[in-house]
């Protein structure tokens, strides 16, 4: 399995306080996404990186932020969370090679945000 | 953003039962691809489809791209308590990046 981790697995906060969850990888890919997962609406892309210190937002990525100051890490950040962003959020990793489009996912973190 | 929509949403059936689930879209996609998730996991990579028309077998499962890359399917046959689980399929976009259908989620029952 590619070696990605999720830290933490599991967090409760209240509302109105930052949170920043971690994505590491072992795999030295050159792509690494962050994504959000409810029911009924699949996998959402929160914002990607496609190098050290180039990101880019993806489809909901009002409310979050992101930085990659090396390969292997990933840092997404909530500044001031909400109860909208309880969900299941998952980090995934891609070699990003010509042709070669799938993806390598973490494990998830569960977020509840009282 | 392009759209996936897999149909049906939810699917419970016995063990032995044949069954398709599938993935449509008004939008090309460079490749398609299906992931089957657990409970309290990431969801793990199927298959890759990349070619109008394509068909590719994994065991019992049967996973085919549209002749036109718009639209795909997965056909398990002979289904096992095994395989229950959400499965999602994923377009390929510009970018390296993927649009997620919402998820079929199976149940077999022994």
């Amino acid at each position: 399995d590619a070696g990605i981790t999720q830290s933490p697995r599991h967090k409760v906060t209240e509302t109105g306080t930052p949170v920043t969850l971690r994505c590491h990888q072992t795999e030295n890919h050159r792509y690494m996404y962050w994504y959000r997962q409810d029911p009924g609406h699949g996998l959402r892309l929160i914002h990607y990186s496609y190098g050290v210190k180039d990101t880019d937002k993806g489809e909901v990525s009002d409310g979050y932020s992101v930085s990659r100051s090396k390969t292997e890490d990933f840092l997404l950040t909530l500044e001031s969370a909400t109860s909208s962003q309880t969900s299941v959020y998952f980090c995934a990793i891609s070699p990003g090679l010509a042709g070669v489009e799938w993806q390598f996912f973490g494990p998830g973190t569960r977020l509840t945000v009282l | 953003t392009q759209l996936l929509e897999q149909s049906p949403q939810f699917l419970s059936i016995q063990e032995g039962e044949n069954l398709t689930v599938y993935c449509n879209s008004s939008s090309v996609f460079s490749s398609l691809q299906w992931y089957r998730q657990e409970p309290g996991e990431g969801p793990v990579l199927l298959v890759t489809v990349v070619t109008g028309g394509e068909v590719k077998k994994l065991k019992r499962l049967t996973f085919q791209f549209g002749d036109a890359r718009k639209d795909s399917s997965l056909h398990i046959t002979a289904a096992q308590p095994g395989d229950t689980g959400l499965y999602l399929c994923a377009g390929g976009e510009y970018g390296n990046k993927l649009v997620f259908g919402a998820g079929t989620i199976l149940r077999v029952k022994s």
